[in-house]
């Protein structure tokens, strides 16, 4: 009965290595979210999703790619994976109903690159 | 840049005293604040929030306090119980940009 639920929670890979993670959220929100953690623990937004259509794209790499095939998903594409993007890395979701801004948050995917 | 800092990385305070963490921003433009609670290897649960037209929100032992002219905001939890122990983030927005700036977090510790 998960809220957002994220796929998979570990994922160790090779450097120059491709690798998707998959995000859903039961809630029926129109938004989505992905956040990148770095060792630092600074929480920093990467892409936002409303209604299937991106909103927003933080000076991320294009190696990074978001699809979000509905509503209830958003997927992470990593290509040409680097040691830099050894992360933690959330999926959020919310929607917004008289100023109510709070995000629900995923459990993470820790991913570790070698 | 960051617009949105907690300078306090950690916080330790007895069981049953107030814990207060706070919060500052930069960004005159954020008018929605939030925040979060974070235990290890879970994602950050919502708190509470509180709107720039207010300058208090309480929640049961949650209160977040708004200071417009400060660009400051504060998170007193009262009585602190030691299930509080987590990291708290603080996250501010411009409303309609959906864009969430969160601070580096402050890890709080309740003794019991």
């Amino acid at each position: 009965d998960t809220a957002v639920s994220q796929t998979p929670k570990y994922l160790v890979t090779q450097m120059g290595n491709d690798k998707s993670i998959k995000c859903e959220q039961n809630l029926g929100h129109d938004t989505m979210y992905w956040y990148k953690q770095d060792s630092k623990k600074f929480l920093k937004i990467m892409f936002s999703y409303n209604n299937k259509e991106l909103i927003i794209n933080e000076t991320v790499p294009n190696r990074f790619s978001p699809k979000s095939p509905d509503k209830a998903h958003l997927n992470l594409h990593i290509n040409s994976l680097e040691l830099g993007d050894s992360a933690v890395y959330f999926c959020a979701s919310s929607q917004v109903l008289d100023a109510s801004y709070e995000q629900y948050f995923g459990p993470g995917t820790r991913l570790t690159v070698t | 840049d960051q617009q949105v800092k907690q300078n306090s990385p950690s916080l330790s305070v007895q069981e049953g005293r107030i814990s207060i963490l706070n919060c500052d921003y930069t960004n005159s433009m954020f008018d929605y604040f939030l925040w979060y609670k974070k235990y290890p290897a879970e994602g950050p649960t919502f708190l509470i929030s509180i709107s720039s037209i207010k300058d208090k929100n309480e929640d049961g032992r949650f209160t977040v306090f708004l200071n417009k002219s400060a660009k400051h905001l504060s998170l007193h939890i009262v009585p602190s119980q030691p299930g509080d122990s987590a990291v708290y983030f603080c996250a501010a927005e411009t409303s309609g940009t959906y864009k969430y700036i969160f601070g580096t977090g402050t890890r709080l510790k309740v003794l019991a």
